[in-house]
């Protein structure tokens, strides 16, 4: 089975430029998490995706945004950006709850760059 | 609100020596407990879980964890660490079977030869 794919894996963005990023969850999961990595904030939740509706959501900004598909990918958007927002983006998926299991799997990540 | 302490930011330790990465975390109901492993420029990978059942709970590459519900614990520990150890490892924690996780600062494990 393949894995989590996220792309790009690197991006460079000027600040006030908006990006977007991919990620395709392993076959069969319906539930993406999207994660910031930063050095000074470690790994923050962003919000999280089970069949096209957000489920959950972290504290960031507005600018911040994401959608599902029906075939569970998920796009996350990052408008007017600013330098804070360098960071490494991590995708994960989840099978469907089952007994409680929420195992996620994650990709490699989409290292964002601003300018 | 839940949170996950990782006490140590970087533990340095000798080749074939053991090793304990300390996990406590805070939460007034169910949790679930992992640990994480990320090498270099890569994703997370799973080490292990703890859902429920057994508290001592083990990796096929020869981690194991302890759940300890009195002392809100979940350390991680190796009786005999290797260079290809070396990485950050994460602890982190979802609550009531929510896909959100929450994750400790990370210990960085510094293998020395």
């Amino acid at each position: 089975k393949a894995g989590v794919t996220q792309t790009p894996r690197y991006l460079i963005k000027t600040r006030g430029q908006q990006v977007t990023l991919s990620c395709s969850p392993i076959s069969g999961h319906r539930s993406v998490s999207w994660y910031q990595q930063t050095p000074g904030q470690g790994l923050q939740f962003l919000f999280e995706y089970f069949s096209e509706t957000q489920r959950n959501k972290g504290n960031f900004p507005g600018r911040f945004s994401g959608r599902q598909f029906s075939n569970s990918r998920s796009e996350m958007n990052v408008s007017t950006l600013e330098l804070g927002d360098s960071a490494l983006y991590l995708c994960a998926s989840s099978p469907t709850k089952l007994e409680g299991n929420t195992e996620a799997f994650f990709g490699q990540g989409t290292r964002l760059t601003v300018v | 609100a839940q949170s996950v302490t990782q006490l140590d930011s970087q533990v340095p330790v000798f080749e074939e020596a053991p090793v304990e990465l300390r996990c406590n975390y805070s939460s007034s109901v169910s949790v679930y407990l992992f640990w994480y492993v990320q090498y270099p420029n890569q994703g997370l990978q799973l080490l292990l879980k703890y859902l429920s059942g057994s508290t001592l709970v083990e990796s096929i590459n020869g981690f194991e964890a302890e759940f300890n519900k009195s002392q809100t614990s979940f350390h991680l520990r190796k009786p005999s660490v290797h260079i290809s150890d070396t990485a950050e490892y994460f602890c982190a924690v979802s609550v009531d079977s929510s896909y959100k996780l929450i994750f400790g600062s990370g210990t960085r494990l510094l293998v020395r030869p």
